[in-house]
């Protein structure tokens, strides 16, 4: 089976500055890495994914790289905002697999 | 194109009573997901569903737990006998396709008192 760790658990950052992520896997056939964001009382929303085909990939203020020898893979958020406050999780299905395991989470608290 | 939705968004229900938990995923989505999520942590597969199937139930207990997805109508995610221990908010998921991105719904708190 697939483990993921994420890390850090918990994340505190001033506006403005960036925060990143960081999610390691153990199955090296894993080749789909969503990323989602979960505000309180919500359910999960993606937010960005990769693909082993890509090494980076962005949108906006958000970008996931993926680093497939050292099977890690990171999110970036720059010029953070409050609303960026959340749980953020990663996931990767095992190779061959349609159910991705999920990361602990990491609590992100942007102070204004 | 409505979201994936779940209902009731809260339940709660006594020790011993069953629980009832709906999904209907986005439209054109035949592909289903049950998740578990404790506070403070990560989501855990339960069960995958497509249309009156259940493809992968590896991740669900194997008493007093039950998910069906008819032909018609949403999913559903059976408790009986519910304990102290079932407390948890419980997901749905949908893609059109397996192996592709799952969309989540909002959730359905369940307390069990």
């Amino acid at each position: 089976g697939e483990n993921v760790e994420q890390h850090p658990s918990t994340l505190s950052v001033q506006e403005g500055d960036s925060a990143v992520i960081k999610c390691t896997y153990s199955d090296s056939a894993s080749n789909y890495f969503p990323w989602y964001k979960q505000e309180l009382g919500k359910g999960p929303q993606l937010i960005i994914d990769i693909r082993s085909n890509v090494g980076e990939k962005k949108d906006q203020r958000i970008a996931v790289t993926l680093n497939k020898t050292a099977k890690h893979f990171s999110l970036h958020i720059t010029e953070t905002q409050p609303e960026d406050s959340a749980v953020y999780f990663c996931a990767a299905p095992p190779g061959g697999s349609y159910i991705p395991t999920f990361g602990r989470g990491t609590s992100l608290i942007v102070h204004p | 194109n409505a979201g994936v939705m779940q209902n009731p968004r809260h339940l709660v229900r006594r020790r011993g009573q069953e629980a009832r938990l709906r999904c209907s995923p986005m439209k054109g989505h035949s592909h289903v997901y049950w998740y578990r999520q404790l506070p403070e942590e990560g989501l855990k597969f339960m069960v995958y569903l497509q249309k009156e199937n259940i493809i992968d139930e590896s991740g669900m207990p194997k008493e007093r737990f039950s998910a069906e997805f008819p032909k018609e109508g949403p999913s559903i995610l059976r408790i009986q006998q519910v304990v102290r221990g079932d407390s948890a908010a419980y997901f749905c998921a949908s893609s059109p396709i397996e192996r592709e991105t799952q969309y989540f719904g909002p959730g359905t708190r369940l307390l069990v008192l």
